[in-house]
């Protein structure tokens, strides 16, 4: 059963705490990505990796960290320095290096910060 | 940035009826992609058309791109209930590394 799975669908967590965010694919896709998702909005690319051990910073990646030690996981911790962290959070991944080609999209983690 | 901009940010039909949605965007594209969100979900991959199109079918959507405009169009036709949700287009940047979504039509269908 391939696909792109997040955990958890929920996370709660206090204002200046780190928090991980998984991501896992098993659709042996190069390239991943994270984006941010506001109420009613769009989404906002955080951090895209196109190989292992390398990743780039998307339109919004302060307050972020990601690594890539593995072709199959992708990681995303929101640390205590992005302001405003509560928000819907997607992982993507596609096939190859090019974004000509379609996106696959975990089921995504809400995470609320209070 | 967002590339795209939807239109309309929101739009109720009734089942049977086409819905119409409109995607603007600002700088060349090698192409431009339709997804599709159900709420609280991830979102599904509808259909790509590339620069070098016009206009491209899949079941009961039909997409057109006008590069001269700098605009493209979602059609549904013979809308149902299941197929309401939000709606993005996404463009690609010049480079090919990344893909800028737009802010979305979110489509209700009355049964």
């Amino acid at each position: 059963d391939g696909g792109i799975t997040q955990s958890p669908k929920y996370l709660f967590r206090k204002e200046g705490q780190n928090v991980t965010l998984s991501c896992e694919q098993n659709l042996n896709h190069d390239a991943m990505y994270w984006y941010r998702q506001d109420p009613g909005q769009g989404l906002r690319l955080i951090y895209y990796s196109q190989i292992v051990n390398d990743f780039q910073k998307g339109d919004i990646a302060e307050g972020y960290s990601v690594s890539r030690e593995k072709k199959e996981s992708f990681p995303l911790t929101v640390t205590s320095a992005q302001k405003n962290p509560t928000a819907f959070y997607l992982c993507a991944s596609s096939p190859r290096d090019r974004s000509s080609y379609e996106q696959y999209f975990g089921p995504g983690t809400r995470l609320t910060v209070t | 940035s967002q590339q795209g901009e939807e239109d309309p940010q929101a739009l109720s039909i009734q089942e049977g009826e086409n819905a119409t949605m409109n995607c603007s965007y600002k700088t060349s594209i090698n192409n431009l992609q339709w997804y599709r969100q159900n709420s609280g979900r991830g979102l599904v991959h509808l259909i790509l058309i590339r620069s070098n199109e016009r206009e491209k079918h899949s079941g009961r959507l039909r997409v057109t791109l006008d590069t001269s405009k700098k605009s493209s169009s979602l059609l549904i036709t013979a809308s149902r209930a299941a197929d309401t949700a939000s709606y993005f287009c996404a463009t690609d940047d010049n480079a090919g590394n990344m893909l800028t979504f737009g802010g979305g039509t979110r489509l209700m269908v009355k049964p």
